[in-house]
Order: structure tokens, then sequence, then C-alpha cells
């Protein structure tokens, strides 16, 4: 069975910076590319950035480019989301999800992030 | 950025009808299309991909069409458990979500 566990969410004042793991367990990670996707409170879902199986295939959302960086750890089988300069229109649920081809079998149930002073 | 418009936002129905959401791209997408299913407090579930494959495990009531800019997901029979908001996601190029259909009972 596919699980992904995020954590490293919390309440962060703007500015500052914040580190989300995911940990993948019941498939070969390394098989597969990886996404965040956020979901604001009460709005729709958002895609933040994906990964390619082998990390060269990175890409970004214009609104966290610059910002946030993502990275993974295969022999960890583990995902990872650097956001930096947070803003309070970041705050949301973040999800990880395992990409099947060009869409999302498998999603975690996600970490939450407040950006508030 | 390629935008992904819904119709309806929000759709009331009863058990037994036959539903039909459109998603619109603001440019042709070929068939990079799929379809979401989320409940409140839980994680997205893929229902269908490549604009009308089913997900493994999704009931056969669920069904998708389209290619090139318009889509549909049909819902052929409403069930209790199919009250949910869904989405479509469109991966031709950067990834976009539409805004969400809202399916409520009535």
């Amino acid at each position: 069975e596919v699980q992904l566990v995020e954590s490293g969410g919390g309440l962060v004042q703007p500015g500052r910076s914040l580190r989300l793991s995911c940990a993948a367990s019941g498939f070969t990670f390394d098989d597969y590319a990886m996404h965040w996707v956020r979901q604001a409170p009460g709005k729709g879902l958002e895609w933040v950035s994906g990964i390619s199986w082998n990390s060269g295939s990175i890409g970004y959302a214009d609104s966290v480019k610059g910002r946030f960086t993502i990275s993974r750890d295969n022999a960890k089988n583990s995902l990872y989301l650097q956001m930096n300069s947070l803003r309070a229109e970041d705050t949301a649920l973040y999800y990880c999800a395992k990409a099947g081809s060009s869409w999302y079998t498998d999603w975690g149930q996600g970490t939450l992030v407040t950006v508030s002073s | 950025d390629i935008q992904m418009t819904q119709s309806p936002s929000s759709l009331s129905a009863s058990v037994g009808d036959r539903v039909t959401i459109t998603c619109r791209a603001s440019q042709s997408i070929s068939s990079y299309l799929n379809w979401y299913q989320q409940k409140p407090g839980k994680a997205p579930k893929l229902l269908i991909y490549a604009a009308s494959s089913l997900q493994s495990g999704v009931p056969s009531r669920f069904s998708g069409s389209g290619s090139g800019t318009d889509f549909t997901l049909t819902i052929s029979s409403l069930q209790p458990e199919d009250f949910a908001t869904y989405y479509c996601q469109q991966s031709y190029s950067q990834i976009t979500f539409g805004q969400g259909t809202r399916l409520e009972i009535k």
C-alpha cells in the first residue's frame, strides 16, 4: 500500500522559513516523479512544484519561484520542500503527491502551514 | 499559463441523477486532462486520467470525455458517497487545476 506522510508544517512568521518533508513507502520511490500541491483554507488546489525521479527536471509555480526549493533523497524515500521568505498567501495545507505519468495517483494527508505574525 | 474553467461552480442533485461537469481549457491540451474527487477533510482522489481512462477501483458510473479544450466528467447515477468537490487538472504544460465544482445533495 502506498503511503505518503507529510510533516514539518506549523505556524511561522512572515519572512521566515520552513522545510516540509514527505516520507514515502509502499512503492519504488525512485521510479516516480513527485510533486507538492497546496490548498488554502476553503479554496481550490494549486500546484506548487514537481521533481522528476532523478531530480533532473524540476518545476515551480510562478507564485513560489525563487522562494521555494524542491528536492528528494531517493536513498531515504523522502521528498522535501524548502520554503523561504514565506508570505501570508502561502498559508495552506501542503500535500505531497506521487505522479503516475502526468496525473497524481496517490496523495498524502497534508501538512498545514500557517504564515502569520 | 493554461487556465482551466469548470462549470458549474456548484450543483445540487439527487441520488440517482445523471450529472455532468464541464472543464474548459484556455488553449488546446490534447487529452492531458485528469479529474479528481475531494471530500471534506480528505486528500483528493484520482477518478479519470488522460481525459477518459477510469482509474483502477473507481466505479464505472464515472466517465470522462473530451479533447482539445472541452472536457466533461459524467456521473451516470449519483450515489450518496458521490457528494463532494470535483477538480479538473491539466498536465499539458505547467500544471493547473480548475476552481472546483461542489456537488451537493438536493
